[in-house]
């Protein structure tokens, strides 16, 4: 039972690369998130997607791109990186909304530097 | 904005002592709040989730406790053993969005 998968792992970048961050979940949930995670600063939204076709600004949506590619997966794409964004990426998932109560699962993570 | 704070931010206790961890939030209108583990190099695992509508909740031994009013949550970890040693963090839901603590370190001691 894989739940949330993310690639790469691990990736290095020159300032001004761009990439994108995969994720696939396979639990037929609806909603999907990107978070980061930054020491001392705690997880930030970045973007969420509430369902296939959707997707919403969260807390820190600057120099971020996404996709809902379909239901399974959701791609976080860096335009042009920047130090700044050197973090380690979790994207989440859930069966539906979290205001209802419903459970979130996480991905292992993708641990970025951007030099 | 929602601040939520977790306090102490890192902690050690020998092996069968129980564990307290607080979290409190500075806006109380929350659909609901939930407790992760996280280990080092992993991502985050859902332990207990509170609706804004009851009191506690309960897993093992693990205790979970809201009290929306005054905006805390504490979680209980009775009996500890050296595998709960990992991060534990809060978050509070609304709006469909999850606003997290910073996370307390716990390790515990054999």
């Amino acid at each position: 039972n894989a739940g949330v998968t993310q690639t790469p792992k691990f990736q290095v970048l020159k300032t001004g690369q761009s990439m994108t961050l995969q994720c696939a979940q396979d639990m037929n949930h609806n909603s999907m998130y990107w978070y980061r995670q930054d020491p001392g600063m705690g997880l930030r939204l970045i973007y969420y997607s509430a369902s296939e076709g959707t997707t919403d600004k969260g807390e820190v949506p600057n120099g971020y791109n996404v996709s809902r590619l379909n239901k399974r997966e959701f791609s976080l794409r860096l335009e042009s990186a920047a130090p700044s964004q050197t973090s380690v990426y979790f994207c989440a998932s859930s069966e539906g909304p979290l205001n209802s109560g419903n459970t979130i699962y996480f991905g292992e993570g993708s641990w970025l530097t951007v030099v | 904005k929602q601040e939520v704070t977790q306090i102490p931010a890192a902690l050690s206790v020998p092996e069968g002592e129980n564990l307290v961890l607080n979290c409190s939030f500075t806006d109380s209108a929350i659909y609901n709040l939930q407790w992760f583990r996280q280990d080092p190099g992993k991502g985050l695992t859902s332990l207990l989730l509170i609706q804004s509508s009851q009191r506690e909740q309960t897993s093992g031994r693990l205790n979970a406790s809201l009290d929306k009013s005054s905006g805390r949550s504490t979680l209980y970890i009775a009996a500890s053993q050296p595998g709960d040693s990992a991060t534990y963090l809060c978050a509070v839901g609304r709006n469909n969005r999850l606003a997290f603590g910073k996370g307390n370190q716990v390790v515990v001691i054999p």
